[in-house]
Order: C-alpha cells, then sequence, then structure tokens
C-alpha cells in the first residue's frame, strides 16, 4: 500500500541554521505531495504542495521538490526562526483514493 | 471566514461508555474526513464522505466506529463501548470540490478513556 518515511526527530538546531528533513514515498501511480505544520497547542496547517513531478512547493521560506526519480519530497529552509518550531508531517494522496496518508512526523526544536 | 470546528475539545469517558464527537466542515466544502492522531500509530485516515456518502471507510478500526453526516455538513463519529486503546485526538477535515486535495483541519478532540 501507500506509505510515507520521513527522518526520525526530534531534530534540534540554532536559530539561522539550515534544514532538511528528509521524506520519501511509495505510491501507485502519480500522488500529489504535501508538507502540513503542527505548531504547539494548534491544529494541522497545510505549509506547501506539490501536484506533479518537478514541481516545488513554497511557503514562509520553506520549500520541496517532487522528486519522481528518487520518490522524494524533501523540505528545506535556508534559515530557520525560533518560530519554526512545530512538528512537520510529510503526507500523500493519490487520485481516487482522496485520503491523506502521512509520515510518523518530525518534532522541530529551533534554539535561539 | 470560519475554519473546521470540533466539540468536544476534551473528553474523559470510563472504559465502556459511547461517546459521540463532533466535526464542523467549513462552509461549502462538500468532502469531510476523519482522522486519529495517537503516540503509537500517528496519524491514521478513519472515514471520508462525499456529500452525505462515505465512499470509504476503510480506516475504522473496528465495528464499534461508526460516523455519519447530515446534509451535507455536519459530521458525528460515535465509539461504542470505549476501549483504552481508543485514548487518541480525533482530526476532522474538509475540502472543496475544486482543491479537493487541500484538506483543513480542525482542533481536533483529545479522547481519554480511562
Amino acid at each position: 500500500g501507500d506509505s510515507v518515511t520521513q527522518m526520525e526527530g526530534p531534530v534540534t538546531l540554532s536559530e539561522e541554521a539550515f534544514l532538511t528533513i528528509n521524506c520519501t514515498y511509495t505510491a501507485t501511480g502519480y500522488p500529489s505531495l504535501f508538507w502540513y505544520v503542527q505548531y504547539p497547542g494548534e491544529g494541522l496547517q497545510l505549509l506547501l504542495k506539490a501536484t506533479k513531478a518537478d514541481d516545488k512547493g513554497s511557503n514562509k521560506g520553506f520549500e520541496a521538490t517532487y522528486r519522481k526519480e528518487t520518490t522524494s519530497f524533501h523540505l528545506e529552509k535556508g534559515s530557520v526562526q525560533v518560530s519554526d518550531s512545530a512538528v512537520y508531517f510529510c503526507a500523500l494522496s493519490t487520485q481516487g483514493a482522496q485520503k491523506l496518508v502521512f509520515g510518523q512526523g518530525t518534532r522541530l526544536t529551533i534554539n535561539p | 471566514g470560519a475554519g473546521v470546528s470540533q466539540s468536544p475539545s476534551n473528553k474523559v469517558t470510563e472504559k465502556g461508555k459511547d461517546v459521540e464527537l463532533r466535526c464542523d466542515p467549513i462552509s461549502g466544502h462538500t468532502a469531510l474526513y476523519w482522522y486519529r492522531q495517537s503516540l503509537g500509530q500517528g496519524l491514521e485516515f478513519l472515514i471520508y464522505f462525499q456529500g452525505n456518502s462515505a465512499p470509504d471507510k476503510s480506516g475504522l478500526p473496528s465495528d464499534r466506529f461508526s460516523a455519519e453526516r447530515t446534509g451535507g455538513s455536519v459530521s458525528t463519529l460515535t465509539i461504542q463501548r470505549t476501549q483504552q486503546e481508543d485514548s487518541a485526538v480525533y482530526l476532522c477535515a474538509s475540502s472543496s470540490n475544486r482543491a479537493a486535495y487541500e484538506q483543513y483541519f480542525g482542533p481536533g478532540t483529545r479522547l481519554t478513556v480511562t
């Protein structure tokens, strides 16, 4: 079945550091790919998405590129802030399936 | 506009009791989803509604779990004879036909079974 694997956390970085959170997927067909973020005490929010190969999703300084050849959708940010501390979930949705399949989540803590 | 709302925000119940969790989707969103977030299992899909029908119930863990949606709007997730392993945060999400894959999540209901 469809699945998403993301790097285990927790990840702790200093402010202004470069961030990468790895995400790879297994799916039939051509899925849409997403990153969701859950800030402390808040609900899940869509951070960015990509619906076809080589698309780049971006939002709030975060980027991720849909790589079909490596079945990956790694999340990157050039300079993280304390306010980026949250749990990040990689997810996919395949055409016709509607539901989201999530990775296990990566807890990110940014220290000042 | 208003987002997805869920009630109650917290529910503590005794093992063996029935519980009902409510979700109000974003107005005009035709699709509604229930997920469960627990420490051991991560985020799991439970059920998907399109309008009032549920074409995908594949994630419901047992026949103690059921859900309905009325008027193409509010949905209720019912858990009968609750067990301790049902303790989790139950999340509801909705999406529109125009952007079916962009799901908007509610704040969740934290269920604790004692």
